[in-house]
């Protein structure tokens, strides 16, 4: 069965710092892959997709994430933090064959000291 | 812009009741989920609908039924609530890609 793991359960970090979140995953066919947001007391939100064509995407708000396909990898990535950067972050596969069914990662906390 | 609308932000229920929650999209998707958020546990999908009157059973789909009678609604029902279905209920709606997700339901069984 697909799975998607998020290595980091919660990350501190104070402003201006470099992040970078992990996530890997486990499906051998193609895949979409995400990365959603959930900012406190706010649904989720999409920061940024992968679904082919360059490996490095950009997203909202300065989030970059890097898809490395020979470690089924897709690391998210912010060269400087702000305090506003505070939430949840969510990794996500979607398999490519047309079911549209979404596997998600445990979630990473980060919170951004000011 | 797309709205997913999930009728309640809180319930709380007892144990044994039946338990309904709606989720309304406004964007004509095909697709609508169901998933529940835990902490440390991520989002896990219960069911899925690709149309109106289709299900799919996702990860979690026990104690769990749907509804899918019109389109645009994707109702989610527990037909005994008990108190290991406290939760927070996150309803999402696409068409293809990507998901767009309610506000979420947090459900409380006592």
């Amino acid at each position: 069965a697909q799975s998607v793991s998020q290595h980091n359960h919660h990350v501190i970090l104070s402003e201006a710092a470099s992040l970078e979140l992990g996530c890997n995953y486990s499906y051998g066919g193609t895949v979409n892959l995400f990365w959603y947001v959930q900012y406190p007391g706010q649904h989720l939100q999409l920061l940024l997709k992968y679904f082919s064509g360059d490996p490095l995407v950009k997203g909202i708000k300065g989030f970059e994430a890097e898809f490395i396909k020979s470690k089924f990898s897709f690391n998210l990535r912010k060269p400087s933090v702000q305090w506003s950067d505070t939430a949840e972050y969510f990794c996500a596969v979607m398999e490519s064959s047309g079911t549209y069914k979404y596997i998600f990662g445990t979630g990473t906390r980060l919170k951004v000291l000011a | 812009d797309v709205k997913v609308t999930q009728s309640s932000r809180y319930l709380v229920k007892r144990t044994g009741e039946k338990v309904f929650l709606e989720c309304v999209q406004d964007m004509d998707h095909e697709n609508m989920f169901w998933y529940r958020q835990d902490p440390g546990l991520g989002l896990r999908l219960i069911y899925f609908s690709y149309d109106v009157k289709m299900k799919e059973k996702g990860d979690i789909p026990e104690g769990y039924s749907v509804s899918r009678e019109k389109k645009e609604r994707f109702s989610l029902i527990l037909e005994s609530a008990s108190t290991n279905q406290t939760s927070m209920y996150l309803c999402a709606s696409s068409s293809r890609v990507p998901l767009h997700f309610g506000n979420g339901t947090r459900l409380t069984v006592t």
